[in-house]
């Protein structure tokens, strides 16, 4: 079956770094997502995984381990703008399969 | 090009009424996608589209649900006797898609829907 797991909620300090983890198991793998997506809004793009490693974007940072099927996001220099949900998703090579969503609230 | 256009935004309908709602895909983009988000939770796979053919449907996606893309550009996605359990944001996304790979993909706005 597709399953994908993230944590419900999470919270942290302003100007703090957190880190949000995302497990995978799906039929197909064509590269692992993350959107930010703000209540009442529509998803937005954050990063793409399809190789082994750490791509950096700004404050921004994705990693992939494919033989673990674990992905993260880390963001750093948390601002009060990041509270938002962070969605993690698997191209499984026909569309985009979606975790529950990770609720970050930034607190002052 | 603007992006993925869904319309309306905003619908509210009173239960076992029919409603239809629109998405226009980014124009260079061949594979359009709807998906279903309730409060709390991601969104939920329920049908794609390659041009006008239509390749996957999700056992989420009951016989009073029906999406066309007759020209392989905008599409529509109906409910028919909408039950209280259908009210959610109804997302449209788009993608370029060649040889098995797809890129850029591109959600719109997304219409809530409530169905009293």
């Amino acid at each position: 079956g597709q399953n994908i797991d993230q944590p419900t909620e999470m919270t942290a300090t302003e100007g703090a770094i957190v880190q949000i983890n995302c497990t995978y198991q799906t039929s197909g793998f064509n590269g692992l997502f993350w959107y930010q997506q703000h209540a009442g809004e529509a998803p937005t793009f954050l990063s793409y995984n399809v190789l082994d490693g750490l791509e950096e974007k700004g404050r921004f940072s994705s990693f992939l381990s494919r033989s673990k099927g674990y992905s993260y996001l880390l963001l750093k220099e948390l601002q009060m703008k990041d509270s938002a949900s962070y969605l993690c998703a698997v191209d499984d090579t026909d569309k985009l399969i979606f975790g529950t969503g990770t609720r970050l609230q930034v607190f002052p | 090009d603007t992006g993925v256009s869904q319309d309306p935004r905003h619908k509210i309908t009173k239960r076992g009424q029919n409603v239809t709602f629109r998405c226009d895909p980014i124009s260079e983009h061949n594979r359009l996608y709807w998906y279903r988000q309730t409060l709390g939770q991601g969104p939920e796979f329920l049908t794609y589209f390659q041009n006008e053919a239509q390749l996957e449907k999700s056992r989420l996606l009951s016989d009073r649900f029906s999406a066309e893309r007759p020209k392989g550009s905008f599409s529509t996605l109906e409910i028919q006797r909408t039950e209280q359990g259908d009210s959610a944001m109804y997302l449209c996304a788009s993608s370029l898609t060649s040889q098995g790979a797809s890129y850029g993909y591109t959600f719109g706005s997304g219409t809530r829907l409530t169905v009293v």
